[in-house]
């Protein structure tokens, strides 16, 4: 059964650095999502991706996060200059088509420490 | 998102059925009911949907009141696999081209042995 990728499973880096989390999506989905989850607190949404464009992002998306699809199967999660609040479980997740609207697939997650 | 209502947590022995209640009273007609399931320290998992009907599939049922204004999801034969947390959610039917996900808090089922 297909399923959504994600790597590394774990990930430290130091305040200040840059970071890229990786995502392999369910091969013919078209949409596909970042969402982050700090210990012990919510799934929290942070930006939706189609057509190689950003569709919505959170309030948590700001400048220093970006998304890109680099060659049609990767989906890349960038925090350019990481803060110890970034430390969290980050989820990718990928989505059909419209039709089926909010069913979602969630890759296992890549935990993000910053010290 | 309609507001969803959940309890905190549950209990069920191993073997027999879970029943996971939620409240979504203040639902739209066309909003559809969706489940969620995350085990510790994984990504969350679709598990069901449904409108108005009774939908079953190989994870679970999902029974809706004829009202609309809460349902039930239930596990036929708990395993302590099952032991996660579950989100019930109500997401809104206009969700254009994004169609994010919303989740709560969600009900923490434990299955003992």
């Amino acid at each position: 059964e297909p399923e959504v990728t994600q790597t590394p499973s774990h990930q430290v880096t130091q305040m200040g650095q840059e970071v890229i989390l990786r995502c392999v999506p369910i091969s013919n989905h078209l949409y596909f999502y970042w969402y982050r989850q700090i210990l012990g607190q919510k799934v929290e949404f942070l930006v939706s991706f189609y057509n190689n464009e950003i569709s919505e992002k959170s309030e948590i998306f700001d400048d220093q996060f970006s998304v890109e699809r680099p060659d049609g199967s990767n989906f890349t999660l960038k925090i350019r200059s990481t803060k110890l609040e970034d430390s969290a479980m980050y989820f990718c997740a990928s989505r059909r088509d419209r039709s089926i609207s909010y069913e979602q697939y969630f890759g296992p997650g890549t935990r993000l420490t910053v010290t | 998102d309609a507001k969803t209502t959940q309890p905190t947590s549950m209990d069920c022995a191993e073997g027999r059925a879970a029943n996971l209640p939620c409240n979504h009273s203040t639902i739209s007609g066309n909003e559809y009911v969706y489940w969620y399931r995350q085990i510790h320290s994984q990504g969350p998992q679709y598990i069901i949907h449904g409108l108005k009907n009774n939908e079953t599939n190989e994870m679970a049922s999902l029974i809706i009141t004829e009202d609309r204004k809460s349902s039930t999801l239930i596990l036929p034969h708990a395993t302590l696999r099952d032991t996660a947390v579950y989100y019930c959610i109500v997401p809104p039917n206009s969700g254009g081209s994004n169609y994010k996900l919303t989740f709560g808090k969600g009900t923490l089922l434990t299955v003992n042995p």
